[in-house]
């Protein structure tokens, strides 16, 4: 069963916290996509990558930044953490050209900053 | 532009049809998706059609694509308790990513 594996279900943080959201996926997909969910606001796109070190910067970058040094991982850091992102962070993957495959989704992180 | 937009919230009693609707503004979208999210989940896949279909079927499932309109809809039939969930449409173009609609929430009551 294919899957992308977020390492943390809930996370508890304090307001400038550095704050690593680690991603896995084992499908040899080359996109990656880090999201974040808000009650009314649907997902928003923070960062993706379309390949080992490439990053590109979705609608909501401001306050984070991202890693992707192997193909199978995509971490989402926090520099400095506040309470405005509290938030359930949604990590997906896909292959090159979605087609019929859509995304992958991972089961979620909530982290809540304190 | 590339909004897609769905009304926040549905409540449907047990056994009955569910309809649940998305537009979405960019006619070179090729595929189209349907995701399920249960509480506490990430998402899920439920179903795609392809931007050269009108209808497909999948079991409870029929999607209906309106591309005059650019309005596509999810029936689910004989609603169930474990079909409560929020239910995201999506858009792809030629690009690699998909714009998510705001997403619906959808209650089954008994």
């Amino acid at each position: 069963d294919v899957k992308v594996t977020q390492s943390s279900r809930y996370l508890v943080k304090r307001t400038g916290e550095k704050v690593f959201l680690e991603c896995v996926q084992d499908m040899d997909h080359e996109n990656m996509f880090w999201y974040r969910q808000d009650p009314g606001l649907g997902l928003r796109l923070i960062y993706f990558s379309y390949d080992v070190k490439m990053k590109e910067k979705g609608d909501i970058p401001e306050g984070y930044s991202v890693s992707r040094e192997k193909k199978e991982r995509f971490s989402l850091i926090l520099e400095s953490a506040s309470t405005n992102q509290t938030s359930m962070y949604l990590c997906a993957s896909s292959p090159q050209t979605q087609g019929t495959y859509g995304y992958t989704f991972g089961s979620g992180t909530r982290l809540t900053v304190v | 532009g590339e909004d897609v937009e769905q009304s926040l919230f549905l409540s449907v009693r047990e056994g009955d049809s569910s309809v649940i609707n998305c537009t979405y503004t960019d006619s070179s979208s090729t595929y189209l998706y349907w995701y399920k999210q249960e509480p506490g989940a990430g998402l899920q896949l439920l179903t795609y059609i392809f931007s050269n279909m009108d209808m497909k079927q999948d079991q409870r499932l029929t999607v209906l694509l309106n591309k005059k309109d650019k309005h596509l809809s999810l029936r689910i039939a004989d609603t169930q308790t474990g079909d409560s969930a929020i239910y995201f449409c999506a858009e792809s173009k030629y690009t690699d990513k998909l714009i998510f609609g705001t997403g619906t929430r959808l209650q089954v009551f008994p």
